[in-house]
């Protein structure tokens, strides 16, 4: 059971704004940082948001993250087909002394 | 080209032993982190073990502490994982990916995976 609790699945339709939320405690999301991961059917993981709400380079500006307290949020503007995919947040513990990531997001657009 | 390449994966008996492979090239290999990731099939993301990029530093998660041991050689660039009395439940895609400085959750740069099966 993971520590990092998000929904198991989300939907929107071509265009619609889908928020995904990722829920920890004091000793994850409270005092470190959250990144998020995209995974497209059948591939690896790639690293979506770092520290918070900052973009690699290659990232649409459609996806954005945010951070407050012990939650943490990732949002997808403008959605689009090729957005279908499991999203995942990860934080480190400072409690376990390891990564945590959360259960994951199953992305549908409809 | 900057890329990570995993080897070893295979099946294996319940109690027997495995080591994995992850060669690194592209980036100066010393200077990063470097992590183990598992996916079981049809589940989601599980970390797995932690390495300093001087080698000197690990962590694991909890169900792995003991049995998996995490190394690196950074005169081959490479990372191992020696996995030792498997269980059915560490059948898994297993990732390795490179961790940045300051943040072991910020994992910039995964291998395409190799599948570990535990069975009899």
């Amino acid at each position: 059971q993971s520590v990092l609790t998000q929904p198991p699945s989300a939907s929107g339709t071509p265009g619609q704004r889908v928020t995904i939320s990722c829920s920890g405690s004091s000793s994850n999301i409270g005092i470190n940082t959250v990144n998020w991961y995209q995974q497209l059917p059948r591939t690896a993981p790639r690293l979506l948001i770092f520290n918070n709400n900052q973009r690699p380079s290659g990232v649409p500006d459609r996806f954005s993250g945010s951070k407050s307290g012990t939650s943490a949020s990732l949002a997808i503007s403008g959605l689009q087909s090729e957005d279908e995919a499991d999203y995942y947040c990860a934080a480190w513990d400072d409690s376990l002394n390891g990564v945590l990531f959360g259960g994951g997001t199953k992305l549908t657009v409809l | 080209e900057v890329q990570l390449w995993e080897s070893g994966g295979g099946l294996v008996q319940p109690g027997g032993s495995l080591r994995l492979s992850c060669v690194a090239s592209g980036f100066t290999f010393s200077s990063y982190g470097m992590t183990w990731v598992r996916q079981a099939p049809g589940k989601g993301l599980d970390w797995v073990s932690v390495i300093s990029g001087s080698g000197g530093t690990t962590f694991y998660a909890d169900s792995v502490r003991g049995r998996f041991t995490i190394s690196r050689d950074n005169s081959k660039n490479t990372l191992y994982l020696q996995m030792n009395s498997l269980r059915a439940e560490d059948t898994a895609v297993y990732y390795c990916a490179k961790a940045r400085t300051g943040s072991y959750s910020w994992l910039d740069l995964w291998g395409q995976g190799t599948l570990v099966t535990v069975s009899s």
